[in-house]
């Protein structure tokens, strides 16, 4: 069965730290999305990347595919970046792009 | 663009009401999906459509209903709701990329509460 793995399931941090979110995937995972999901709810896509590494401003995603493990980075972090972050794999050879969701990560950045 | 929009935002039924959930998209995306987000638990796929007039069930479908009649128009139907069917419901579209990678567009989301 294909999973998706995020931890922590919660993270507090203060203002200007370095944060990092991880995310497990089991085999037949082809490709790593990264969401961001608003207090209020919408769902945005940060990331798409099935090798290497993604910068996109204070944003980085990274992908072992080896290890089936993917990281988010947020550098200097702000509490504009209080949301949850959610990661999804796509299932290897599938033609409707159907994601498999973990269950996100909950950050709060504090001033 | 108005991207993905959902109708309604909100929405209170009882029990046994029937009700339907419309998304619209203007990108001209092929892919269409329907959400459930619960508290605890990862987004999970109701049905899909991978082009007009064909849908296909997800991971939880039962209970709910779809038709995709225009390539920009997915709906998702309750026939008779029961509380278990208290959720936010999400819809998304998708294209294809190239090499097996879709990039999915989200709507604002519908939370529906059956009492």
């Amino acid at each position: 069965k294909n999973e998706v793995e995020q931890s922590p399931q919660n993270l507090t941090a203060q203002e200007g730290e370095f944060i990092t979110i991880n995310c497990s995937y089991s085999v037949g995972i082809s490709a790593l999305h990264w969401l961001q999901q608003h207090p209020g709810g919408g769902i945005v896509s940060l990331f798409m990347l099935s090798s290497g590494k993604k910068k996109h401003g204070r944003l980085i995603a990274t992908i072992n595919i080896q290890e089936k493990h993917s990281s988010l980075h947020i550098t200097a972090s702000h509490p504009r970046d209080s949301a949850v972050y959610i990661c999804a794999g796509m299932n290897y050879g599938g033609s409707q792009g159907n994601l498999i969701f973990g269950k996100g990560t909950k950050l709060s950045v504090k001033p | 663009n108005a991207g993905v929009t959902q109708t309604p935002k909100f929405r209170v039924l009882k029990t046994g009401q029937s009700m339907t959930l419309l998304c619209a998209q203007d990108m001209n995306h092929e892919y269409m999906y329907w959400y459930r987000q619960d508290p605890g638990m990862g987004l999970r796929l109701i049905h899909y459509s991978v082009g007009e007039g064909t849908t296909a069930k997800g991971e939880v479908p039962d209970g709910y209903n779809v038709s995709r009649l225009k390539k920009q128009n997915f709906l998702l139907g309750l026939e008779s709701a029961a509380p278990s069917q208290t959720s936010v419901y999400f819809c998304a579209s998708s294209y294809s990329r190239g090499l097996g990678i879709y990039e999915q567009y989200f709507g604002p989301g519908t939370r529906l509460t059956v009492t």
